[in-house]
């Protein structure tokens, strides 16, 4: 069963507008979440991570902002830039990391 | 500047055929991870080492067995493969010391396995 959902398989935004990727989880025992971007044909790479004890944390154009009592994250990007297509996974560590399927951004010129 | 480096980058295997696939990274982290990645699906967890010379199970380690040959390399192998194994897989490092925290992993670039 899986951990940690991401429910939008894809995402198109226009270049200059916010692009917000949501991630669902169920278990209220993760203590940090973390957000890795990936291309294609690459490894992911981190991007931001919140521990659970913030429900905010900037890192330049990305926010990710935590609900606790929804067990839903999102990942803010602020202004959204055509680079910034790529495979984005929401991932929760536990007794291990669980990933989400991932959200396919599409930023459009 | 290499980080997490994997090898080999595509591999084709006959059903029954055994392979091992290698990992190194040179960032002197202590934890190291196999995932896999299959479609529809995020990375699921295959095996981990929290240090040299331990290992454990993640959520999917059947058909696997891995080694941690030092501190700088982790390799999985499939003993004898089947269909089911093909999949692209990752392996990652982290300072982390017990295998999971806040420290965020580090991720090779993968290598595409095909069982036919």
């Amino acid at each position: 069963d899986q951990q940690v959902k991401q429910n939008s398989p894809s995402l198109s935004v226009q270049e200059g507008r916010i692009s917000i990727l949501n991630c669902d989880y169920t278990n209220s025992m993760f203590d940090y979440f973390l957000w890795y971007k990936k291309y294609p044909a690459e490894g992911p790479t981190f991007l931001i991570s919140i521990s659970s004890i913030k429900d905010k944390n900037e890192d330049g154009r990305f926010t990710v902002f935590l609900n606790k009592s929804a067990k839903h994250l999102s990942l803010h990007i602020v202004p959204s830039q055509p680079g910034d297509s790529a495979v984005y996974f929401c991932a929760a560590s536990g007794n291990q990391f669980y990933f989400g399927t991932g959200t396919s951004l599409t930023v459009i010129p | 500047n290499a980080g997490v480096t994997q090898t080999p980058k595509f591999q084709v295997l006959k059903t029954g055929q055994s392979m091992t696939l290698q990992c190194a990274q040179d960032m002197n982290h202590n934890s190291m991870y196999w995932y896999r990645q299959d479609p529809g699906m995020g990375l699921r967890l295959i095996y981990y080492s929290a240090s040299e010379g331990t290992t454990d199970k993640g959520e999917v380690p059947n058909g696997y067995n891995v080694s941690r040959l030092n501190k700088r390399e982790f390799s999985l192998r499939l003993e004898s493969a089947a269909p089911s194994q093909t999949s692209v897989y990752f392996c990652a490092s982290s300072e982390a010391g017990t295998g999971w925290d806040e420290r965020p992993q580090h991720f090779g670039d993968g290598t595409r396995l095909s069982i036919l």
